[in-house]
């Protein structure tokens, strides 16, 4: 089935570990998106990217690196991970702003 | 600066009963509109849309919203929920610049009861 993909599903990490979360869309869209989610807060932007080989920052970026792999693929990485980041992560993807995004399933990651 | 408000966090309601989860926004240009379901443990789905042409729009599962420009509102319908409809209910509006990226609201828990 078209559609997002997110690898894993569930981590736990200790302070100061590093992990990369892993992002894959068969949609053929230019635009893929990190968010995460916390309660009460919606979803905010970590970061995007328009197209293959260009990425930006979002709304909250710090603690986090980004690669636009290729069209299909948009990882996001902790380097150090802070038990603030502890978070569902959701990646998306758009075909254009009055196209809907289309989600992953998230990444429910706990650091402690 | 644009920014989407859903007053109300949690809403309960018995099954079968009406219900309207609010939402508010703000935004100094063209308004597209949208209102994402999230089922527990899953991903947001999108439950529907308002881009232009006729206030009200309607979902595939009796869902509705009515855009209403002069009260900037979108606030989400139902005139009989069932225990389904149990999920959380995002109100989303995209930002001006060309990241086509979604600014969400804090969410609302619709919560349906026997």
């Amino acid at each position: 089935n078209a559609g997002v993909t997110q690898t894993p599903k569930f981590q736990v990490l200790k302070t100061g570990q590093s992990m990369t979360l892993q992002c894959a869309q068969d949609m053929n869209h230019n635009s893929m998106y990190w968010y995460r989610q916390d309660p009460g807060m919606g979803l905010r932007l970590i970061y995007y990217s328009a197209s293959e080989g260009t990425t930006d920052k979002g709304e909250v970026p710090n603690g986090y690196n980004v690669s636009r792999l290729n069209k299909r693929e948009f990882s996001l990485r902790l380097e150090s991970a802070a038990p603030s980041q502890t978070s569902v992560y959701f990646c998306a993807t758009t075909g254009g702003v009055h196209q809907p995004q289309h989600f992953g399933d998230g990444t429910r990651l706990s650091i402690l | 600066a644009q920014s989407v408000t859903q007053l109300d966090s949690q809403v309960p309601v018995f099954e079968e009963a009406p219900v309207e989860l609010r939402c508010n926004y703000s935004s100094s240009v063209s308004v597209y509109l949208f209102w994402y379901v999230q089922y527990p443990n899953q991903g947001l789905q999108l439950l529907l849309k308002y881009l232009s042409g006729s206030t009200l729009v309607e979902s595939i599962n009796g869902f509705e919203a009515e855009f209403n420009k002069s009260q900037t509102s979108f606030h989400l319908r139902k005139p009989s929920v069932h225990i389904s409809d149990t999920a959380e209910y995002f109100c989303a509006l995209p930002g001006m610049d060309s990241s086509y990226k979604l600014i969400f609201g804090s969410g609302t828990r619709l919560l349906v009861r026997p």
